[in-house]
């Protein structure tokens, strides 16, 4: 199986920060990274597809980048609607895996 | 826009099969290139890729489940399907069900979930 590392598991930042998130594969997975977003009692939202490609209808303050094997989400400008927690996923090669994901707290 | 919703027991003994449904709205499970997915959610853990399945029958497990798993189609009721036989404690856990989208895989379309607790 491919294994996903994101980094860090948790952190803490204000309404206005960039945040970035990182996410390891342990293999080369070309550019097959999405990120989701769930917010507590709520099922994943897909923010990112393709490493780089935003979803339709989300803002563009996310963004997604690669790096070989190191995929990064950035969230430029920090907004109160974007505490939740965040994961990486593959789907370069099944078993699909995500990554254990981060969650951003409020300062 | 597409829907999902799942649907099935909130209870399941031990040992018994863990049987749930997935209802598409909004769009039709025999849409070509969509393959139709489940995942779970252990309590306070991450997200865990149980297997997909394409409306043609062609599905693809977890090996991890895979001894226990089937996931079936019914195009007539527009409706995917899961069941994991033997179950125990450790299947306990939310069940999404979600629409693998046509670019790169991703999940693009969530059902709400469903948590399945197995129990005596």
């Amino acid at each position: 199986d491919i294994q996903m590392t994101q980094s860090p598991s948790s952190l803490s930042a204000s309404v206005g920060d960039r945040v970035t998130i990182t996410c390891r594969a342990s293999q080369t997975i070309s550019s097959f990274l999405n990120w989701y977003q769930q917010k507590p009692g709520q099922a994943p939202k897909l923010l990112i597809y393709a490493a780089s490609s935003l979803q339709s209808g989300v803002p563009s303050r996310f963004s997604g980048s690669e790096s070989g094997t190191d995929f990064t989400l950035t969230i430029r400008s920090l907004q109160p609607e974007d505490f939740a927690t965040y994961y990486c996923q593959q789907s370069y090669r099944t078993p699909l895996t995500f990554g254990g994901g981060t969650k951003v707290e409020i300062k | 826009q597409v829907q999902l919703q799942e649907s099935g027991p909130g209870l399941v003994k031990p040992s018994q099969i863990l049987s749930l449904t997935c209802t598409v709205s909004g769009g039709s499970i025999t849409s070509g290139a969509y393959y139709w997915s489940w995942i779970r959610q252990h309590p306070g853990k991450g997200l865990e890729w149980i297997g997909y399945i394409h409306y043609s029958g062609n599905t693809y497990y977890n090996p991890s489940l895979k001894s226990r798993l089937t996931i079936s189609v019914d195009s007539s009721k527009n409706q995917f399907s899961l069941k994991l036989s033997s179950a125990t404690a450790a299947d306990t856990a939310v069940y999404y069900c979600a629409r693998v989208g046509d670019k790169e895989l991703e999940l693009d379309y969530w059902g709400q979930g469903t948590l399945v607790t197995v129990s005596s």
